[in-house]
C-alpha cells in the first residue's frame, strides 16, 4: 500500500496564481480530509468529504479556496488566486468512516508564494 | 464545541530528563483522544490513542476525564525524540479530529 500520496511536493508560484494540490487517498478509505499547517496556526482542518461529499468546509479561509472529490480516488484543492500568506503545508489524510483513529496523513505539499 | 490546547509551543529538554507535553481538551460528549507525532519534515504518525492504553516508543498518557487533560510523558528522552507533537480529540460521531496548536519537542545532547 503506497498509502496517501500527495503532489506536488513542493510548489512555488507567484501571488496571483492559479494552485492546485492533488491527493489519492488510500483505496477502501471512505473519508478525506484537507489540513494546512503553519507554524502561526498549527494544523488546522480547511474541508473533509465522507464518500466523495463536501460535509463541513467551515475550515476554508475564503472562497479563493475550493475542494472537489470527483471520485473516491482523487482529490484536489485548488487556490485562486494564490497570496503570500497562504505559504504553508498542505496535507492530505484519509480514513475509513467512523474511524477516527484510522487517519493516514500524506507527506504533505509544501507551498510558497511569492 | 471541541477544542484542545497545547499551551508550550515548545519544550527544551537534555536528553535523559523526563518529558511531559501538555494536553487539555474541551468536549461535551465522551471524548476520544490521541496523540500524533511529526519527525522533521515527514508526515503525520499516530502515537498512540487513549483507548489503548499503550506505551509507543517509552510514551505514555492518561487520560484526566475531572481535569480535562491528556498529557504525553516519557520518563527518560531521547535525542531522536525531537520533533512536533500534536494532541488531537475525536468526535462521538467519529468521524472528525480536532488537532491542538502542537509543541515542538527538542532534545538537546
Amino acid at each position: 500500500d503506497a498509502g496517501v500520496i500527495q503532489s506536488p511536493r513542493h510548489e512555488v508560484t507567484e501571488m496571483g496564481q492559479e494552485v492546485t494540490l492533488r491527493c489519492k487517498p488510500i483505496s477502501g478509505h471512505n473519508s478525506l480530509f484537507w489540513y494546512r499547517q503553519t507554524m502561526m496556526r498549527g494544523l488546522e482542518l480547511l474541508i473533509y468529504f465522507n464518500n466523495n461529499v463536501p460535509i463541513d468546509d467551515s475550515g476554508m479561509p475564503e472562497d479563493r479556496f475550493s475542494a472537489k472529490m470527483p471520485n473516491a480516488s482523487f482529490s484536489t484543492l485548488k487556490i485562486q488566486p494564490s497570496e503570500p500568506r497562504d505559504s504553508a503545508v498542505y496535507f492530505c489524510a484519509s480514513r475509513p468512516v467512523g474511524r477516527s483513529y484510522g487517519y493516514t496523513f500524506g507527506s504533505g505539499t509544501r507551498l510558497t508564494v511569492v | 464545541a471541541q477544542r484542545v490546547t497545547q499551551p508550550e509551543k515548545l519544550l527544551s529538554v537534555f536528553k535523559g530528563a523526563p518529558v511531559e507535553l501538555k494536553c487539555n481538551y474541551s468536549y461535551s460528549g465522551s471524548p476520544e483522544l490521541f496523540w500524533y507525532v511529526q519527525y522533521s519534515r515527514q508526515r503525520l504518525q499516530l502515537l498512540l490513542r487513549h483507548i489503548s492504553r499503550e506505551s509507543i516508543k517509552g510514551f505514555t498518557a492518561d487520560l484526566n476525564k475531572g481535569e480535562t487533560s491528556f498529557h504525553l510523558k516519557k520518563p527518560f528522552a531521547q535525542e531522536e525524540d525531537s520533533a512536533m507533537y500534536y494532541c488531537a480529540l475525536g468526535n462521538n460521531a467519529g468521524n472528525m479530529l480536532t488537532f491542538g496548536g502542537g509543541t515542538r519537542l527538542m532534545v538537546k545532547p
